[in-house]
């Protein structure tokens, strides 16, 4: 079975930090993966998706990911955090499969806690 | 604003009742997706809606059921409550339901099951 695997699950950092969020998948085929964001209180918000291309993909807030197909990871980076970056980040992998919708499968997420 | 919209927003049931929650697609869509959110979980998919018909389905009972409209507004029902179905559902829509369009979510339904 598919599953997503969010390394760390609360980090801390300091305004002006670099962020990186580590992301692995666990399929072998062709996937679509994204970032979606949780800001307190608030939905899901898509942050960035990759579907093919450059596995490099820019999203919004200067956030950006790197997909690795050979290390299966799509990990989100971030050279600068500010304190309103403070949320959940969650990895979602689709499968890319005969049968298969737009069915996502989740990370269990990540806390993210920016100090001012 | 999300454009999809969920309701209730907040609901409290005992064990062994039935809820049904409620979702409006963002404006264009036609694919409704449900998920259950448990505290400190990712979402977990429980199936999607398309031309009024569920397409896949994740791994939860028959307990758990939906329903699509004309209007691709759709329902979840959730029969036999269990303390365990204490989560946060989720809607999501897209326009179509292949694997290759972006899924958009609405805020949510609390559910506490007591």
């Amino acid at each position: 079975a598919q599953s997503v695997s969010q390394h760390n699950h609360h980090v801390i950092l300091s305004e002006a930090a670099s962020l990186e969020l580590g992301c692995n998948y666990s399929y072998g085929g062709t996937v679509n993966l994204f970032w979606y964001v949780q800001y307190p209180g608030q939905h899901l918000q898509l942050l960035l998706k990759y579907f093919s291309g450059d596995p490099l993909v820019k999203g919004i807030k200067g956030f950006e990911a790197e997909f690795i197909k050979s290390k299966f990871s799509f990990n989100l980076r971030k050279p600068s955090v500010q304190w309103s970056d403070t949320a959940e980040y969650f990895c979602a992998v689709n499968a890319l499969r005969s049968g298969n919708t737009g069915k996502l499968i989740f990370g269990q997420g990540t806390t993210l806690q920016v100090k001012p | 604003d999300a454009g999809v919209t969920q309701s209730p927003t907040h609901l409290i049931k005992t064990r062994g009742q039935q809820v049904t929650l409620r979702c409006s697609p963002k404006s264009g869509h036609d694919t409704v997706s449900w998920y259950q959110q448990a505290l400190g979980q990712g979402p977990q998919f429980i199936f999607q809606y398309y031309e009024e018909e569920e397409r896949q389905r994740g791994n939860f009972p028959d307990r758990f059921s939906g329903h699509q409209f004309p209007n691709y507004s759709s329902e979840l029902n959730v029969n036999a409550l269990l303390l365990g179905d204490s989560a946060l559902y989720l809607c999501a829509s897209s326009l179509g339901p292949g694997a290759g369009n972006t899924i958009y979510f609405g805020e949510g339904s609390w559910l506490t099951v007591v």
